[in-house]
């Protein structure tokens, strides 16, 4: 199973928000009410920051958000810092595509 | 707090088997799905398969099916994953991870990852 399609790289200033897009087909992100996003650091374990599309775990910061459309999942980083430099992974689970996940983004902070 | 600590690093040959434990600890184990995700050097995160709470189902990827087996010891809230016939794709870090609520469909907390190398 081919993984949902995300740019290989995003970079923004501090302060700054920056969006990044995790495409699928009509078969997972667009008929999935379960979209999650995960965020690794390196050498730590991937954390989840979003789920069910748009919902924050407790802890999580507001600057995260994250929407759908289509095919097409986003989390938006606002008011970016330092330490949001990771890598975001997002991931999509239906019953016919179990747990797919992105080919992750790099996150550079200028 | 919740706690999923991981056996250490593994290196076996191709066509070799390798089992990784992942011991649980911080929340009611048999309320919960244990999944095991793989990531290749390079590469993105891949889902492997899944241990079901109490009753002891199982589900895997579909392209390590037949080759990946998922078990759980609930005396000891200890889960297991083992790959057998092990080729250098295999190589990766292993992670085991926690779903949230019962039906979540999303990893709410990760052991720190079992690094499995397979090499000649």
């Amino acid at each position: 199973q081919s993984a949902l399609t995300q740019p290989a790289s995003v970079s923004g200033s501090p302060g700054q928000s920056i969006t990044i897009s995790c495409t699928g087909t009509s078969s997972d992100i667009a008929d999935s009410k379960y979209v999650s996003w995960y965020q690794e650091h390196p050498g730590e374990a991937p954390k989840l920051i979003i789920y069910d599309v748009s919902n924050r775990p407790s802890g999580i910061s507001y600057r995260f958000s994250g929407s759908k459309s289509g095919n097409t999942a986003s989390l938006t980083i606002s008011g970016l810092q330092a330490e949001d430099e990771a890598t975001y992974y997002c991931s999509s689970h239906t019953v016919t595509r179990p747990y797919v996940f992105g080919s992750g983004t790099e996150v550079t902070v200028l | 707090q919740v706690q999923l600590v991981q056996s250490g690093a593994e290196v076996k040959r191709p066509g070799a088997s390798v089992k990784v434990s992942c011991k649980a600890s911080g929340f009611t184990f048999s309320n919960y799905y244990i999944h095991w995700v793989r990531r290749a050097p390079g590469q993105g995160l891949e889902w492997v398969g899944q241990s079901n709470p109490s009753g002891g189902g199982t589900h895997y990827a579909q392209s390590l099916q037949g080759r990946v087996t998922v078990t759980r010891d609930t005396s000891t809230t200890t889960v297991y994953m083992e790959l057998s016939s092990l080729r250098s794709e295999d190589t990766a870090v292993y992670y085991c991870a926690k779903e949230g609520a019962s039906g979540a469909k999303n990893f709410d907390f990760w052991g720190p990852g079992t690094l499995v190398i397979v090499s000649s």
